[in-house]
């Protein structure tokens, strides 16, 4: 069975840092595209960033870029989110999803429970 | 960026009844790189059509997607009280990043 299993979320103070990590079962992790996504309470899903399968590329939404990393371990079959400077308006439940389909066009056909990131003083 | 546009906000029917879900890009969505998601309450989303039209694992056929270019529609038809949730769709047709709609509420009345 194909699982997703986050983990890292928590309280943080805005300016502090946080690491989510992803593990991933049943399948070949290093073929597939793995997309972060994030819901603001009451909100709509956000497209946060993705990364390729086994080379590595990477891309971000504006409202991330430059403060978040989006990597993965292939050999530890998990995929890491580093979010760092945050702010309150990154509190959400950030979900960690698989890609099928190509690189540049794929849709998430398996997704985790979440992970709670609460961003408060 | 496309923006995607979801109608109605909230849609109110009763069990048994047709609910129709349109989704509407602010550009063409190339070869309709459409899918839409079911998310219900303190749940993760679930895949329940890609291509615009074509079902994932599962999904029973109650559920169909259409469209093409900039309009999309969801419609599910003789509502069972587990369809009542929230929809999302997602274009992931351009380049980065993917967006998603703002999402539908399908409520019983």
């Amino acid at each position: 069975e194909v699982q997703l299993l986050e983990s890292g979320g928590g309280l943080v103070q805005p300016g502090g840092s946080l690491r989510l990590s992803c593990a991933a079962s049943g399948f070949m992790f290093s073929n597939y595209a793995m997309t972060w996504v994030r819901q603001a309470p009451g909100k709509g899903l956000e497209w946060v960033s993705v990364i390729s399968g086994s080379s590595g590329i990477t891309y971000y939404a504006d409202s991330v870029k430059g403060r978040f990393t989006i990597s993965r371990d292939n050999s530890k079959n998990t995929l890491y989110l580093q979010m760092s400077s945050l702010r309150a308006e990154d509190t959400a439940v950030y979900y960690c999803a698989k890609g099928r389909g190509t690189w540049i066009n794929h849709f998430m056909d398996v997704w985790g429970h979440g992970t709670t990131v609460i961003v408060s003083s | 960026e496309i923006v995607l546009t979801q109608s109605p906000g909230t849609l109110s029917l009763s069990p048994g009844e047709t609910a129709t879900l349109s989704c509407r890009a602010s550009q063409g969505v190339s070869s309709t790189y459409l899918a839409w998601y079911q998310q219900k309450p303190g749940q993760a989303p679930r895949l329940l059509i890609y291509g615009a039209s074509t079902r994932a694992t599962g999904i029973p056929d109650r559920f169909s997607g259409s469209g093409s270019g900039t309009d999309f529609t969801l419609t599910i038809s003789r509502l069972e009280p587990e369809d009542f949730a929230v929809y999302h769709c997602q274009q992931y047709g351009s380049s980065f990043p993917y967006t998603f709609g703002q999402g539908t509420k399908l409520e019983i009345k």
